[in-house]
């Protein structure tokens, strides 16, 4: 399984963007960038996934580098409830199953 | 439409016992895997269910085993339960033929064991 690294924490003000970093060096051309997060007493959710363009949705946006050794996540406006353990996954198209690191533990200030 | 669900919250165990975890998964969702989440840790993979059999399994002992139902929903059961068991146990649901493939966790049963 292809390895992400991750700050282990990442604080930010309510209402700010915030960029949540993830790095993979080792990434594969077949390799899915996967962004998952889990809000406290619960369990993971899904956010947003990309291959090689930018990809953006009602929750999120995804800015991948042209290299792909590198993502970055943008909550565009954070909010007290974006405040969640954010996880960065490398996932094959079809796999079947996530690999979860540490994480970013993200804190947004009122 | 009801999300994963799974039973019960909270549980209590002593070493040595067994026990049996419940998931049902998302409407129209044919695949459920399990993941185990240690205190501070990322969750990590056990295994996966589809068609009422195990199709991936992670780095887990033969203690943990599974089950799915015809209608889908899944059992996970663990023996000879060890004080390390302790943990959340997270169920997620998918269909991975959509192309659009994403996994839905259920809220999870906190276990502990004594």
């Amino acid at each position: 399984d292809a390895k992400t690294t991750q700050p282990n924490s990442m604080e930010s003000n309510e209402e700010e963007p915030v960029h949540l970093p993830c790095n993979h060096s080792t990434i594969s051309g077949t390799d899915y960038i996967h962004w998952y997060r889990q809000l406290p007493s619960q369990g993971p959710e899904y956010v947003i996934h990309g291959l090689t363009s930018n990809v953006n949705n009602r929750m999120a946006s995804l800015a991948i580098a042209e290299d792909r050794k590198s993502s970055t996540l943008i909550l565009h406006r954070a909010t007290l409830r974006d405040a969640a353990v954010y996880y960065c996954i490398l996932l094959i198209q079809g796999a079947q199953k996530l690999v979860f690191g540490q994480g970013t533990r993200l804190t947004i200030n009122p | 439409d009801a999300g994963v669900t799974q039973s019960p919250t909270h549980l209590i165990k002593t070493r040595g016992q067994q026990v049996t975890l419940r998931c049902s998964p998302k409407s129209g969702h044919d695949t459920v895997s399990w993941y185990q989440q240690a205190l501070g840790q990322g969750p990590q993979f056990i295994f996966q269910y589809y068609e009422e059999e195990e199709r991936q399994r992670g780095n887990f002992p033969d203690r943990f085993s599974g089950h799915q139902f015809p209608n889908y929903s899944s059992e996970l059961n663990v023996n000879a339960l060890l004080l390390g068991d302790s943990a959340l146990y997270l169920c997620a649901s998918s269909y991975p033929r959509d192309s659009y493939y994403e996994q839905y966790f259920g809220p999870g049963t906190r276990l502990t064991v004594t």
